[in-house]
């Protein structure tokens, strides 16, 4: 069935660090992906998406290109900030949503 | 709009207690979901509804019963609390061919 790995965490680091999170997919077809951002106490928000191959989504500074070839999706940010502490999920779409188990950022002033 | 509404926040149980998690939604989304989150294993997905009267299981569905009467309102039930259904609960909604799904705050449930 569908799936999603992710890296495993905590990631740990200093603010204006570069950040990299690896999504892999398995999965029939071409599903939509995603990543979602989960703040302390709170629910998942979206963060960006990307719907086809080579598909660039982007928001807050974060992008993730969707790679039919290598079957990934990673996020990317360039200069992580002590605001972006967070849970990140990755996440696929065809007939329901599958998730990751999720990647922890901690970012240090 | 209150967007996806969760009650309540948290909640402890003894094991073989009842009860019902409630969700509603004010976006007159047709899809509702129900999903469990633990520790190191992500969101998993327990019941979803593609519209009112239409329910159908996801991944984890056992012991857990739902409804769909309206289009606001997707209920999550409890039957007979089991220490393994110790999770939190987030329900969401979305339009059925939309990519963005909308989630509530949560449900922390213990049950002891």
């Amino acid at each position: 069935g569908d799936s999603v790995t992710q890296m495993e965490g905590p990631v740990t680091l200093s603010e204006e660090a570069f950040l990299t999170i690896n999504c892999t997919y398995t999965a029939t077809g071409y599903p939509s992906l995603f990543w979602y951002v989960q703040y302390p106490g709170e629910g998942l928000q979206l963060l960006l998406k990307a719907t086809k191959a080579d598909d660039k989504g982007s928001n807050k500074g974060f992008e993730a290109t969707y790679r039919k070839e290598t079957t990934s999706f990673h996020l990317e940010k360039g200069s992580v900030q002590v605001s972006d502490s967070a849970v990140y999920f990755c996440a696929l779409r065809r007939n329901d949503m599958r998730f990751g188990a999720g990647t922890r950022l901690t970012v240090k002033p | 709009n209150a967007g996806v509404t969760q009650t309540p926040k948290f909640q402890v149980l003894k094991t073989g207690q009842s009860m019902t998690l409630q969700c509603a939604q004010d976006m007159n989304h047709e899809y509702m979901s129900w999903y469990r989150q633990d520790p190191g294993m992500g969101l998993r997905l327990i019941h979803y509804s593609v519209g009112a009267g239409i329910t159908d299981q996801g991944e984890v569905p056992n012991g857990y019963n739902v409804s769909r009467s309206t289009t606001e309102d997707f209920p999550l039930r409890l039957l007979s609390a089991a220490p393994s259904q110790t999770s939190v609960y987030f329900c969401a909604s979305r339009f059925p061919l939309a990519d963005t799904q909308y989630f509530g705050p949560g449900t922390r449930l213990t049950v002891l």
